[in-house]
């Protein structure tokens, strides 16, 4: 079975500028989850879809970040413009089961460093 | 606000040691609870999940208990090898609100000598 995908893996820019990461869950997951892994940290949530609706954004900086799951598939996240501290390792995670009850899968993440 | 704590922040062991990795949550109302596995640079492994109805799960040499009346779990790893060397993180769902947001620790880093 095919796990979480990612792209890019990598990925370095300027401050100010835009950066956009992609998400394909595993197949029949209905719950993605976009999380930032500051170095030294745990995972903190940014957003949680539940097919294509959100359910939590709470922590989202909608100043800069926007993320959408068109069709309640894949995903992007997009950052604009980025911000130094936005330097960190952007995880995507899905699971079967609805509102966290299940268990979750990450994919390899994308490390976005910002000059 | 629930916050997550790891105990101990980092580990190093010789090959064949048991070991135990501790995690304790502010609020003990937990849902379930996830361990994960990261290794540099990569994404996270899910290594055992204790849903609402379980005390504890194990898988191999890992054996993870959860005691939902103090808000702890502990992660157990048998006869250690180099190749446990990473980070460990526990992940907990609270109760209440309809999201149910899963909470990290910040990991313990282990290194297993050989």
């Amino acid at each position: 079975e095919a796990g979480v995908a990612q792209s890019p893996r990598y990925k370095i820019i300027e401050k100010r500028q835009s950066v956009a990461f992609w998400c394909n869950p595993i197949s029949g997951h209905a719950t993605l989850y976009w999380y930032q892994q500051i170095l030294g940290q745990g995972p903190k949530l940014l957003i949680q879809f539940q097919n294509n609706g959100v359910v939590d954004d709470s922590q989202l900086p909608k100043d800069r970040f926007s993320a959408e799951r068109l069709k309640g598939v894949d995903s992007t996240l997009k950052i604009q413009p980025a911000k130094l501290e936005d330097s960190a390792v952007y995880l995507c995670a899905s699971s079967l089961g609805d509102r966290g009850h299940g268990e979750l899968f990450f994919g390899e993440g994308s490390r976005l460093t910002v000059l | 606000k629930q916050e997550v704590t790891q105990i101990p922040a980092a580990l190093s062991v010789p090959e064949g040691e048991n070991l135990v990795l501790n995690c304790s949550f502010t609020d003990s109302a937990i849902y379930n609870l996830q361990w994960f596995r990261q290794d540099p640079g990569k994404g996270l492994t899910s290594l055992l999940l204790i849903q609402s109805s379980q005390r504890e799960q194990t898988s191999g040499r890992l054996n993870a208990s959860l005691d939902k009346s103090s808000g702890r779990s502990t992660l157990y790893i048998a006869a250690s090898q180099p190749g446990d060397s990473a980070t460990y993180l526990c992940a907990g769902v609270s109760y209440g609100g309809a999201t149910n947001k899963l909470i990290f620790g910040t990991g313990t880093l282990l290194a297993v000598q050989p």
